[in-house]
């Protein structure tokens, strides 16, 4: 049965950098079949993809926070880790681990969607 | 970037009635090459991470009740319910997986009540 956990400090100062874990249990992040996706949620507000992580070398980030975030995965361990530097309030957020499924081809694109999600990691800034 | 609008932004339904949650993308996201929309439904709950319910705009994943529905194509979508229950009490989220390289988008979400 497929798990994913976050797991994080809670609290970041402002323009310091945030740091976040995913462990998959139940699944590999090696396989060829899932990309897996970090997505924050502010408190009461809408779902914003940060990026997703391809085992075979590929990862995408949303344009709005390119500059700021890197995605990593450790296979030995068996997750999948989110940096985001310089955070401000605005990057207060549960912050969401995701398995996407699907597939890709030159003729039909990157068809990757979200189908399994953690419980997330909520992240507050403040000083 | 393909901006997702859903309508209308809360809703109000009597238990067993149905429920219907619009969700238009600002460009098309059928892939002419294999037909299909590249369109997502996601239930969230109070408390609870999203869940998926529907993909390829009208798949309903396993497990899903199936009066839960899907329609719609191009650029206007329609998630329905038929016949409300109380546990349907939640947000719903429609998401965009068309943009190749990935850019994943989602609607601000619909709150769904029960009146």
């Amino acid at each position: 049965q497929l798990q994913l956990q976050e797991s994080g400090p809670g609290l970041v100062k402002p323009s310091e950098t945030l740091f976040l874990t995913c462990i998959v249990s139940g699944g590999s992040i090696s396989s060829s079949s899932y990309y897996w996706g970090w997505i924050r949620q502010p408190p009461g507000k809408g779902l914003e993809w940060i990026g997703s992580f391809y085992y075979g070398g590929s990862t995408y980030y949303n344009p709005s926070l390119k500059s700021r975030v890197a995605i990593s995965v450790d296979t030995s361990k068996n997750q999948v880790s989110l940096k985001l530097s310089s955070v401000t309030a605005a990057d207060a957020a549960l912050y969401y681990c995701a398995r996407q499924v699907g597939w890709y081809s030159s003729s039909s694109g990157h068809a990757y969607y979200f189908d399994f999600w953690g419980q997330g990691a909520l992240v507050t800034v403040s000083s | 970037d393909i901006v997702m609008t859903q309508s209308p932004d809360s809703l109000a339904v009597s238990l067993g009635e149905r429920a219907t949650i619009n969700c238009k993308s600002s460009q098309s996201v059928l892939y002419s090459s294999n037909n299909k929309n590249y369109l997502a439904w996601y239930q969230q709950k109070p408390g609870q991470p999203p869940k998926l319910l529907i993909s390829w705009a009208s798949t309903r994943e396993s497990g899903v009740p199936d009066r839960f529905s899907g329609s719609g194509s191009g650029t206007d979508f329609t998630l329905t319910i038929s016949s409300l229950q109380a546990e349907d009490v939640a947000v719903y989220y429609c998401q965009q997986y068309y943009t190749t390289p990935p850019m994943y988008t989602f609607g601000q979400g619909t709150k769904l009540e029960i009146k």
